[in-house]
């Protein structure tokens, strides 16, 4: 089956310490996004590609960090300088259309 | 800029009663329009877009939403609420023009009793 996968599901970081979310597609889309999501601010773009070894700045991404170094792989790194990376990460991806296909997400939580 | 306004954070309705959710939105041109549903812990599923054509848009799960250009709205219905219908929605707009960055409304949460 062709979709979006996320792992992990659940992830616990230590203050200071980068985490990196994977983000993998068998969909053959071009583009792929990364959103954060917090209660009650809908989705909020960090980071973007739109091809291998191209990404865009989102509105939101300070403290993030990614690389697009094959066409179905976007892995997000929330590094240290992030203040408040508690929240729920959706990964999608799009194929010359506006249409986006999300994955399940990540739930990261700062302890 | 474009921008989407979801009107009530929270709706709730009976079981079998009408399910309206607002959506309102601002730009420059034509736009392009989707709902999603998110159900908890899980990510966002289609359940209706409007690109061009038919100004009265069905989507999954018995749910349909009607592009209005003068009133710039595009409000999501269902006749009868059901227990499954109980999740998070969310109105996204894109430009029609250049690459396509979706811009989110902040949701609406649907409640639905028995």
């Amino acid at each position: 089956d062709g979709g979006i996968t996320q792992s992990p599901k659940y992830l616990f970081r230590k203050e200071g310490q980068n985490v990196t979310l994977s983000c993998e597609q068998n969909l053959n889309h071009d583009a792929m996004y990364w959103y954060r999501q917090d209660p009650g601010q809908g989705l909020r773009l960090i980071y973007y590609s739109q091809i291998v070894n191209d990404f865009q700045k989102g509105d939101i991404a300070e403290g993030y960090s990614v690389s697009r170094e094959k066409k179905e792989s976007f892995p997000l790194t929330v590094t240290s300088a992030q203040k408040n990376p508690t929240a729920f990460y959706l990964c999608a991806s799009s194929m010359g259309t506006p249409l986006q296909f999300f994955g399940p997400g990540t739930r990261l939580t700062v302890l | 800029a474009q921008s989407v306004t979801q009107l009530g954070s929270h709706v709730s309705v009976s079981e079998g009663a009408l399910v309206l959710l607002r959506c309102n939105y601002s730009s420059s041109v034509p736009p392009y329009l989707f709902w999603y549903v998110q159900y908890p812990n899980q990510g966002l599923q289609l359940l209706l877009k409007y690109t061009t054509g038919a100004t009265l848009v069905k989507g999954i799960n018995g749910f349909e939403a009607e592009f209005k250009k003068s009133e710039t709205s595009f409000h999501l219905t269902k006749p009868s609420a059901h227990m499954s219908d109980a999740a998070e929605y969310f109105c996204a707009v894109t430009l029609n023009t250049g690459f396509q960055k979706l811009v989110f409304g902040t949701g609406t949460r649907l409640l639905v009793s028995p």
